[in-house]
């Protein structure tokens, strides 16, 4: 079975900057999803970036990229210019068919807090 | 297109007792997962039904059961709750090879 490991449980940066989350993930196969969502205060799961593992350009959205190191089996998630209403959990989380049959594996999260 | 909407939003339930939520997803989806979130467990997958059948079960008990509709509505079911079953239970709907639209969740207590 997949794992998906989010090694900082908490971050905190000022307004503006750019910080960085880290997420591996363990899998034998070769095709897959990976995600990142943001859970703000209100708990609603909110899609950031979506990037397909055949894919080897990193996903852009806006202030958000990814770094995506499929042999590393690396997936960091890069926000720039960041802002208050980034302050959220961040989850990384992977899916053998990107909406398929299996579900999403989720991270065990990190708390980003952005300080004013 | 209407969101994916989950009902009840809280729910206040006693041990032993057993409680039904549903999931309403978004038109044209067929594929609805179910994930449980704690503090302690974090995010877990706990069954993904599409066109009325279950495909993928996580590793929860037998009294997590669920069903889906011909309408794609879905509704999971616990049964004799336990103090540990608290928790925000999220669903999710989806089209194969596309990104998943969460609900607002249902924040179980058992008490």
């Amino acid at each position: 079975a997949q794992t998906v490991t989010q090694s900082q449980p908490e971050m905190s940066v000022q307004e503006a900057e750019t910080v960085t989350l880290s997420c591996t993930y363990d899998t034998s196969e070769s095709n897959y999803y990976l995600f990142w969502y943001k859970q703000p205060p209100s708990r609603q799961m909110i899609l950031v970036i979506r990037q397909e593992a055949y894919k080897q350009q990193n996903a852009t959205e806006n202030r958000f990229s990814v770094n995506f190191q499929k042999a590393a089996k690396s997936f960091s998630l890069k926000i720039s210019d960041s802002q208050l209403g980034d302050t959220a959990m961040y989850f990384c989380a992977f899916s053998y068919s990107g909406g398929g049959a299996d579900g999403l594996t989720f991270g065990k999260g990190t708390h980003l807090i952005i300080q004013p | 297109k209407a969101g994916v909407t989950q009902t009840p939003r809280y729910l206040i339930k006693t041990r032993g007792q057993q409680v039904t939520l549903s999931c309403s997803p978004i038109s044209g989806h067929r594929s609805v997962s179910w994930y449980q979130q704690t503090p302690g467990q974090g995010l877990q997958f706990l069954f993904e039904y599409f066109s009325e059948t279950q495909r993928n079960k996580g590793n929860f008990p037998g009294r997590f059961s669920g069903r889906q509709f011909s309408n794609s509505r879905s509704e999971m079911n616990v049964s004799t709750l336990e103090l540990g079953d608290s928790a925000l239970y999220l669903c999710a709907s989806s089209w194969p090879g596309q990104q998943y639209y969460f609900g607002p969740g249902t924040r179980l207590t058992v008490t």
